[in-house]
């Protein structure tokens, strides 16, 4: 089945400072990919994915993430962080064909004014 | 107009008790999904229906029990609460079946069971 990794719960970052969020997956055949956020006592909602296409995806809220299957990662990054991303940050996978959308754990991001 | 709306917000109830969560969604999706999220935030999918079939059932204690009357709803069911049930239940949608398609989630339903 696939699965995703996400390593380091808690990030911290200055305002101002480049947002990079680690996201490396498992999956035997082509992967859809996704990052959502969560902010605080909301639901999640989704800043971006990779289905195929453009290996490098731009989301909402100035994000983006490259797809890299030498890899296994779909890193998230933000060249300028705002107080406003502070959330929390899932990496998810699926695979055509399986209605399961697997997270993984989390990143709880911080931002230091 | 809230795209998936789910009810009450907030639960607290006692050990051994029953307790019901409403789920709407208004997007037409015909696709919807319960999933928990435990104390340390890890999202785990318990259900998903299609069009009022059930399609996913993880493995989740029988005392849980989804019900979709119509493709727009989706309620959960729970029987003899125990205290490891205290979590956040999502909610969400998605347009249908299959792997790429966006989910969109509801506020969350944070049930406490003392």
């Amino acid at each position: 089945a696939q699965s995703v990794t996400q390593l380091g719960s808690h990030v911290s970052v200055s305002e101002g400072a480049l947002v990079l969020l680690r996201c490396n997956y498992s999956s035997s055949v082509p992967p859809y990919l996704f990052w959502y956020v969560q902010y605080p006592n909301q639901g999640l909602q989704l800043l971006l994915k990779y289905t195929s296409a453009a290996t490098l995806v731009k989301g909402i809220n100035g994000f983006e993430a490259e797809f890299k299957k030498s890899e296994t990662s779909f890193h998230l990054t933000k060249p300028s962080a705002h107080m406003s991303d502070a959330a929390e940050y899932f990496c998810a996978v699926s695979v055509q064909g399986n209605n399961r959308l697997a997270f993984g754990k989390g990143n709880q991001v911080v931002v230091i004014p | 107009d809230t795209a998936v709306s789910q009810t009450p917000k907030y639960l607290v109830t006692q050990m051994g008790n029953d307790k019901s969560i409403k789920c709407e969604q208004n997007l037409g999706h015909d696709t919807m999904y319960w999933y928990k999220q435990d104390s340390k935030k890890f999202l785990k999918i318990m259900f998903s229906y299609n069009n009022k079939e059930l399609i996913i059932n993880e493995t989740v204690p029988n005392r849980f029990s989804p019900k979709s009357p119509d493709k727009a709803h989706l309620n959960l069911h729970i029987n003899s609460l125990e205290l490891g049930d205290s979590a956040v239940y999502f909610c969400a949608s998605s347009l249908q079946l299959g792997g790429a398609g966006e989910l969109f989630f509801g506020e969350g339903s944070r049930l406490t069971v003392l």
